[in-house]
């Protein structure tokens, strides 16, 4: 299947800075990606849709401003989150869509902690 | 907006027992998907059905859809200890790749 790199696979911050994760998409094009975030012992909550070329979509109650997202490229997205809190703190998880766009795939996930 | 519910949340079996994890969708799909986590990990892809009464199966799980009672079920059979994991269904609407999570199953399998 295809494969949808995610890095860095950790973080750590300090409150105040900003962090950027980044998500590629390694043997295909992918004109739109996803955002999810996950807490401890919860599901995954779609944050947002990044699409190449254009604005993100945001769900309701996602900060646009607090998380930026670039979709600069068919193969690359990057999500911000800018003056990071440690309520941020949680497992991101990036997904594309492959060719047939029936089958998602997942990235490995970035878990950030900030302190 | 599309609801995925997911019974049970918690799941606790004896090796060698069969059981079924249920997952309802509140509107209209073309696309189911079931995936396993481990912890600390991401997600792995175990099915994608695509149709009403798509049935796949891989090892000791299947799985169903019935797109007219918007259910899917993921069904174990004689459950080992490596299939202990959180398992979510996911369904993405008609014209919309966005999924939406139910809230996932955690699966203990106990010798």
């Amino acid at each position: 299947g295809a494969v949808v790199s995610q890095h860095p696979s950790r973080v750590i911050c300090k409150s105040g800075t900003s962090v950027k994760i980044e998500c590629r998409s390694l043997d295909f094009q992918a004109t739109t990606m996803f955002w999810y975030r996950q807490f401890p012992k919860q599901s995954l909550m779609l944050m947002a849709t990044s699409n190449e070329g254009s604005k993100a979509t945001y769900e309701q109650g996602v900060e646009k401003d607090k998380f930026l997202i670039n979709h600069a490229s068919l193969t690359l997205s990057t999500l911000t989150v800018t003056s990071a809190h440690p309520e941020d703190s949680s497992f991101y998880i990036c997904s594309a869509n492959g060719a047939t766009n029936t089958e998602a795939f997942f990235g490995q996930g970035t878990r950030l902690t900030v302190v | 907006e599309l609801k995925v519910e997911q019974n049970p949340l918690f799941l606790s079996m004896q090796e060698g027992k069969n059981y079924t994890i249920y997952c309802n969708y509140s509107t209209t799909s073309d696309r189911l998907y079931w995936y396993r986590q481990d912890p600390g990990k991401s997600l792995e892809s175990l099915f994608v059905l695509l149709s009403n009464g798509a049935v796949k199966q891989e090892g000791r799980l299947m799985a169903s859809l019935d797109t007219k009672a918007r259910l899917s079920t993921l069904h174990i059979t004689a459950a080992v200890h490596d299939l202990s994991a959180t398992y979510f269904c996911a369904v993405a609407p008609y014209n919309n790749n966005d999924m939406r999570f139910g809230a996932g199953t955690r699966l203990t399998v106990k010798p």
